[in-house]
């Protein structure tokens, strides 16, 4: 089946810097990427929806500001987590749609500390 | 997307089948009903997907009743591995951020050896 990877698997940073999570779709294209988050024991929540060539939308209550999407390529979309802080320590999962088969895959998770 | 129900845990024998019951009385006419699972600290797997008939596959089955207000998942031999967060999500999948998902709290599927 199509694979969706994320890099770094895990990433442990200070407060106030800020990290990059790549997001792939390694064999087929995805002009439409979502990101979620998860924090311990609770399910996955939608962050934003991330556009090939366009805005991200974001849902309510995330700040765009501080997570910024880029989605430069049908394969390739980017959450940047600025200034972060030890409340942004979380899960973040990607998943990318095929629009042929209408299944959509999840990456691996990206598991982000802020210490 | 449509609000789902599902019990929070259920638990199965090794071997044995597993059904995993989910209601979805306000989905609409357009909208697919997704199983996805999710083993502790992986990304949600896609198990199977319809709109109205049942659809089976080589991980499970997909029962969906003919009002289409609930639905059952069966793993028909459920193994040690099985154990994990089973999310019941409907969703449209006409493109863009149709294809996004909510996912609500799922249930958690323990198999026993």
């Amino acid at each position: 089946g199509a694979v969706v990877s994320q890099h770094p698997s895990r990433v442990i940073c200070k407060s106030g810097t800020s990290v990059k999570i790549e997001c792939r779709s390694l064999d087929f294209q995805a002009t439409t990427m979502f990101w979620y988050r998860q924090f311990p024991k609770q399910s996955l929540m939608l962050m934003a929806t991330s556009n090939e060539g366009s805005k991200a939308t974001y849902e309510q209550g995330v700040e765009k500001d501080k997570f910024l999407i880029n989605h430069a390529s049908l394969t390739l979309s980017t959450l940047t987590v600025t200034s972060a802080h030890p409340e942004d320590s979380s899960f973040y999962i990607c998943s990318a749609p095929d629009r042929i088969s209408y299944e959509q895959y999840f990456g691996p998770g990206t598991r982000l500390t802020v210490t | 997307d449509a609000k789902t129900t599902q019990p929070p845990s259920m638990d199965c024998a090794e071997g044995r089948a597993a059904n995993l019951p989910c209601n979805h009385s306000t989905i609409s006419g357009n909208e697919y009903v997704y199983w996805y699972r999710q083993i502790h600290s992986q990304g949600p797997q896609y198990i199977i997907h319809g709109l109205k008939n049942n659809e089976t596959n080589e991980m499970a089955s997909l029962i969906i009743t003919e009002d289409r207000k609930s639905s059952t998942l069966i793993l028909p031999h459920a193994t040690l591995r099985d154990t994990a967060v089973y999310y019941c999500i409907v969703s449209q999948n006409s493109g863009g951020s149709n294809y996004k998902l909510t996912f609500g709290k799922g249930t958690l599927l323990t198999v026993n050896p």
